[in-house]
C-alpha cells in the first residue's frame, strides 16, 4: 500500500527555523516526484514546488523560491521542506503529494495527512 | 501569475447533476490536456478525481466526469449524494514558470 506519513504539527516562534518531513513507504520512492502544497487557513492550495528523490532534482513555484528548501534523503525514503527564518504568515498545512507521472502533468495520485505549521509570538 | 477562476460554490439536490467550471488562459488551461480536479473534505488531504482532462484514476466512481472547451475546463458530478459535499480544486500546468496552478477552489453543498 502505497503511503505518505507526514512529521506532527509544529508551533514555532517568528524567525525560527523548521524541518518537517515526508516518508514515502509501499512504492519505489526514487522514481516518483514529491510536491509539497501549502493550504492556508480557510484558503485553496498552493504549488510550492517538487523533487526527484532519484537525484534530487528540484523545481520550485517563483513565490516560495528563496523562502523555503526543498530536499530529500533517497537512503531513507523521505522528503522536507524547511524554513531558515519562519513568518507569521507561513502558518499553514503543508501537504506532500507523490506526482503519478511528469512534472507537466499536475496528476497528485497519493498525499499525506498534512502537517499543521503555526507561526506565533 | 492568478489562480485559475472557478465559482465559489455551487449546490445540488441529491440525485441531480452539477457542473464546476474552471477558467484559465491559453498558457494552461486551454493549452494543455492537463488538467486534474482534487476533492478535498474538511480537515483532510486533497484526492486526485480526474487527470489528463477526462481521465478517472482507479476507484473513482464513474459519477465524476471531466472535459474541457477552450481556455474552460469542467467537472461534472452525477446523481449527486451527500458524501459528495466537499471543496473541489482544479489544477493545470502552466508554461509560466510556476508548472503547476491550482484553481481557488469551489464549495459544493448537497442540499
Amino acid at each position: 500500500e502505497v503511503q505518505l506519513v507526514q512529521s506532527g504539527a509544529e508551533v514555532k516562534k517568528p524567525g525560527e527555523s523548521l524541518k518537517i518531513s515526508c516518508k514515502g513507504s509501499g512504492y519505489s520512492f526514487t522514481t516518483y516526484w514529491i510536491a509539497w502544497v501549502r493550504q492556508m487557513p480557510g484558503k485553496g492550495l498552493e504549488w510550492m514546488g517538487i523533487i526527484y528523490p532519484g537525484d534530487s532534482d528540484s523545481r520550485y513555484n517563483p513565490s516560495f523560491q528563496g523562502q523555503v528548501s526543498i530536499s530529500a534523503d533517497k537512503s531513507i525514503n523521505t522528503a522536507y521542506l524547511q524554513w531558515s527564518s519562519l513568518k507569521a504568515s507561513d502558518t499553514a498545512v503543508y501537504y506532500c503529494s507523490r506526482l503519478r507521472s511528469i512534472p507537466t502533468r499536475p496528476d497528485y495520485d497519493y498525499w499525506g495527512q498534512g502537517t499543521l505549521v503555526t507561526v506565533s509570538s | 501569475q492568478s489562480a485559475l477562476t472557478q465559482p465559489a460554490s455551487v449546490s445540488g439536490s441529491p440525485g441531480q447533476s452539477i457542473t464546476i467550471s474552471c477558467t484559465g488562459t491559453s498558457s494552461d488551461v486551454g493549452g494543455y490536456n492537463f488538467v486534474s480536479w482534487y476533492q478535498q473534505h474538511p480537515g483532510k488531504a486533497p484526492k486526485l478525481m480526474i487527470y489528463d482532462v477526462s481521465n478517472r484514476p482507479s476507484g473513482v466512481s464513474n459519477r465524476f466526469s471531466g472535459s474541457k472547451s477552450g481556455n474552460t475546463a469542467s467537472l461534472t458530478i452525477s446523481g449527486l449524494q451527500a458524501e459528495d459535499e466537499a471543496d473541489y480544486y482544479c489544477s493545470s500546468f502552466t508554461s509560466s514558470s510556476t508548472y503547476v496552478i491550482f484553481g481557488g477552489g469551489t464549495k459544493l453543498t448537497v442540499l
